[in-house]
């Protein structure tokens, strides 16, 4: 089956910018979700999405990010405006279900360099 | 909150040798337990779970409650087990998975 899929692979730009990443999950999977992972970092829980739905977007800092599952399928996550702490990893990643344990499959991320 | 501690950021040894990545947790309840590995240029991904005591790739992993540890272990390493490994920890209730901050094992031939 194909995996998960995130445009694009790298990405830099300057303070203030806005950028938006993008991730399409394994077909079938109602949950997806959104990690950062910082250098020398785990990943971190942004949001997860239920379907199109928010189960848990508590460590999302809404003031500069967003995300949005439309027909609960794709998903973008959006950072306006950057800041240089925001250069990190975005994760993508999808799971079957809605059970809490379900094996979670992770794309290639994203590279976000914020100069 | 939970926390997941994997103490050693390196770790080196030698083909055959055997391999120990510690990990330690911070948590009251009773958690569910996971080792995710990154190979170069791959993906993560799940190598095993505590619930299902099983050995993937010749790795295996105990939960130990009274030390709040969940060490991989691999009695004969391989270079090919050359990887990043994570320890991640899900709590009861609505609680996203916690990832500790990674070991990068290397065999050395």
């Amino acid at each position: 089956e194909a995996g998960v899929a995130q445009s694009p692979r790298y990405k830099i730009i300057e303070k203030r910018q806005s950028v938006a990443f993008w991730c399409n999950p394994i077909s079938g999977h109602a949950t997806l979700y959104w990690y950062q992972q910082i250098l020398g970092q785990g990943p971190k829980l942004l949001i997860q999405f239920q379907n199109n739905g928010v189960v848990d977007d508590s460590q999302l800092p809404k003031d500069r990010f967003s995300a949005e599952r439309l027909k609960g399928v794709d998903s973008t996550l959006k950072i306006q405006p950057a800041k240089l702490e925001d250069s990190a990893v975005y994760l993508c990643a999808s799971s079957l279900g809605g059970i809490r344990t379900d094996t979670q499959y992770f794309g290639p991320g994203t590279r976000l360099t914020v100069l | 909150a939970q926390r997941v501690t994997q103490p050693e950021k390196l770790l080196s040894v030698f083909k055959g040798a055997p391999v120990e990545l510690k990990c330690n947790y911070s948590y009251s309840g009773s958690p569910e337990l996971f080792w995710y590995v990154q190979y170069s240029r791959q993906r993560l991904q799940l190598l095993l779970r505590h619930i299902s005591r099983e050995s993937i790739k010749g790795f295996t992993a105990d939960l130990n409650k009274g030390e709040t540890s969940f060490h991989l272990k691999k009695p004969f390493a391989q270079e090919e087990d050359s990887a990043m490994y994570y320890c991640a920890l899900l709590a009861a209730g609505n609680t996203p998975l916690v990832f500790g901050k990674g070991t990068r094992l290397s065999v050395i031939a």
